[in-house]
Parts: C-alpha cells; sequence; structure tokens
C-alpha cells in the first residue's frame, strides 16, 4: 500500500533552474496539497486542488505553478528556483468525505536545495 | 500573533512519565482540531482528532478548550517511541485553511 508517492526526495538545483516534483496518490482521493515546511515556520500551503480538474492557491504560491494531471496525479513546478525556495515539499492528500475521510495523508517529501 | 502557537521545547522526559502539551489557536471560528506526529526526517502522521468532550487513544488524550482557545495532548508512560514532534493543527473552514503549528519536540529518556 504506497498512499502517497512523491519524488525525487533529494534535489539541488542552482538558481535559475526549473524542476517538476512529482506526486502520486492511490488512494481515490479527492483532494491533494502541495506543503513547503521550514524550520520555525510550520507546513504552509502553497497549491491545492479539492478534485480533479480544479487548483487554487494557497498561503504561499509565489513562485510555483501545480497541475492536477487526473485524480491520482497532482505535480508542483517551480520554474525559475530562488534560494527561498530551499526547503522540505510535502506533498499530501485528503478523502473528503467526512470522519476518517478527514484524515491528510502525507507523502515522504523532497529535500530541495537551491544554491 | 500566530494562528497556531506550541512550546517547540524540547520536553525532555524519563520513561514511563506522564507529559502534556498545549496548544493555542487565535481564530475563534476554528472547526476542527487534530494532533500529528511527526520523526524526524518523515512525514507528518495523524496522531488523533481532538473532539469537544475530550478523546481518549490508548495513552493519549486530547482535550479541547474553546473558551481559551487551546487544545492538549497528555501522553501517560512515556515510552521511547514516543519520542518525535508533536504538531497541533487547526482547521478554520474548507481544508485549505489549516493551519499547522510548528511543533513541539518530545525526547523520552532511558
Amino acid at each position: 500500500n504506497a498512499g502517497v508517492t512523491q519524488t525525487p526526495k533529494f534535489q539541488v538545483l542552482k538558481t535559475g533552474q526549473s524542476m517538476t516534483l512529482q506526486c502520486a496518490q492511490d488512494m481515490n482521493h479527492n483532494s491533494m496539497y502541495w506543503y513547503r515546511q521550514d524550520p520555525g515556520m510550520g507546513l504552509r500551503l502553497i497549491y491545492y486542488s479539492a478534485s480533479e480538474g480544479t487548483t487554487d492557491k494557497g498561503e504561499v504560491p509565489n513562485g510555483y505553478n501545480v497541475s492536477r494531471l487526473n485524480k491520482r496525479e497532482f505535480s508542483l513546478r517551480l520554474e525559475s528556483a530562488a534560494p527561498s525556495q530551499t526547503s522540505v515539499y510535502f506533498c499530501a492528500s485528503r478523502d473528503g468525505h467526512g470522519g476518517m475521510g478527514n484524515t491528510i495523508y502525507f507523502g515522504e517529501g523532497s529535500w530541495l536545495t537551491v544554491v | 500573533r500566530k494562528e497556531v502557537e506550541q512550546d517547540p521545547g524540547p520536553f525532555n522526559v524519563p520513561e514511563g512519565a506522564t507529559v502534556a502539551f498545549n496548544c493555542t489557536y487565535s481564530n475563534s471560528a476554528s472547526q476542527s482540531f487534530f494532533w500529528y506526529r511527526q520523526d524526524c526526517r518523515k512525514e507528518p502522521k495523524l496522531l488523533m482528532s481532538v473532539y469537544s468532550s475530550g478523546n481518549e487513544d490508548g495513552r493519549f488524550t486530547a482535550q479541547l478548550n474553546r473558551a481559551s482557545q487551546y487544545i492538549s495532548l497528555l501522553i501517560r508512560d512515556s515510552k521511547l517511541s514516543d519520542s518525535a514532534t508533536y504538531l497541533c493543527v487547526v482547521r478554520h473552514g474548507g481544508y485549505q485553511k489549516v493551519t499547522f503549528g510548528t511543533g513541539t519536540k518530545l525526547q523520552v529518556i532511558p
């Protein structure tokens, strides 16, 4: 049972380079999320997708774009990486049908360093 | 004032001890409350939801105080395996309006 799978796990980028973080979930969840986690800041929402075909900005969307490719996949793209985007990125999903469906499941994280 | 505030710790406690963490939130309209656990360099995982009347799951007890706007987590008979960071999570709207605290680090010592 894979749950939420994200790749790559580690990446070093040069300032100005672009890259895409991939995320897939096999739980048939409707909602998917991208968070970043920085020391002393807690998890902050970058973008989310409430259902297939929709995406919306979260708290810190600047410098990022997303694509909800289908129900399973939700990718995060950095078009021109900046050192301020050095962080740990978590993809997450949620069923959304109440009760335990409100549990947010996270991927294992992607450690991104921009130099 | 931060939306969700936690004492970062670390709380260093001996095995078998009882330890409690509090978390305060600023939005009085907050609707749902959770505790997540995060091990070092791992993803957060749901520990338990927090219900209005308080709830217990084994050695873990969660309570909500809406009047004072805080939630608490009590861990009894601490185990070495309880060492982790505990994240307070508050929802104040749809699930895009979920705020994570910065976490309280617990270290259980043999």
